[in-house]
């Protein structure tokens, strides 16, 4: 069964605190795996999609890598605006699958 | 990126009555789209998958005739809650995939609100 664990479940940050969240997976051969960001009361926002291990993507103060089995969420020098909650998603390569999600990283960033 | 619509954004109705939302794909096309209903400080539950054309994939434990999705083009899906009652009062989420450009995104709308009385 294709599986997702995100850690921690909720970190605390000063501004500029530079720190990563985690995403662990099993998937039955990964198509893609897939970072969000949420606020409160709104839909997922999408930020990136990591096909192999290697592979870095970057969007402003956020960094995303991928291994075989993890992924990171790179927070660097983050600030308030930064606060949310972060997704992390797996697809499998099998047909046409939904992603399966983890149960986020609230993060709080303290000015 | 892509954009995916929701209407309405927040809904409230008497115990009883039926609730559309419309989920839209605004400059994609989308042959699979999602439904997700969120409770407070939770992640999202998957409900089923609408493929345009044909039916729905329910999750188990989601009531297909409590659920009603239809999929009838290309930029649209739409979840009916039927006789909605106190519990059915959630914050519902679809998404869209976009499968241009030779990756494969998922996109999600705003959300909806529903609260029913």
């Amino acid at each position: 069964e294709d599986q997702v664990t995100q850690s921690p479940e909720a970190l605390r940050l000063q501004e500029g605190e530079s720190s990563s969240l985690n995403c662990s997976y099993t998937v039955s051969g990964l198509r893609g795996l897939f970072w969000y960001r949420q606020d409160p009361g709104k839909g997922p926002e999408f930020l990136f999609t990591l096909y192999s291990a290697g592979e870095e993507k970057e969007k402003e103060r956020l960094k995303a890598t991928l291994t075989k089995k993890e992924s990171f969420l790179h927070i660097t020098a983050p600030k308030p605006e930064d606060s949310a909650t972060y997704l992390c998603a797996v697809q499998a390569r099998s047909g046409n699958t939904p992603l399966v999600f983890g149960k986020g990283t609230r993060l709080s960033v303290i000015a | 990126g892509a954009v995916v619509s929701q209407h309405p954004s927040w809904v409230i109705c008497k115990s009883g009555t039926s609730v559309k939302i419309e989920c839209r794909s605004l400059d994609f096309q989308a042959t699979t789209m999602f439904w997700y209903r969120q409770f407070p400080k939770q992640s999202l539950m998957l409900m089923a998958t609408s493929n345009e054309g044909s039916k729905a994939t329910y999750e188990q434990g989601v009531e297909k005739d409590k659920f009603l999705i239809n999929h009838a083009s290309l930029t649209l899906s739409t979840l009916t809650v039927t006789s909605a009652h106190p519990e059915d009062s959630s914050f519902y989420i679809c998404s869209a995939r976009d499968v241009s450009g030779g990756g494969e995104t998922q996109y999600f709308g705003p959300g909806t609100r529903l609260l029913v009385l």
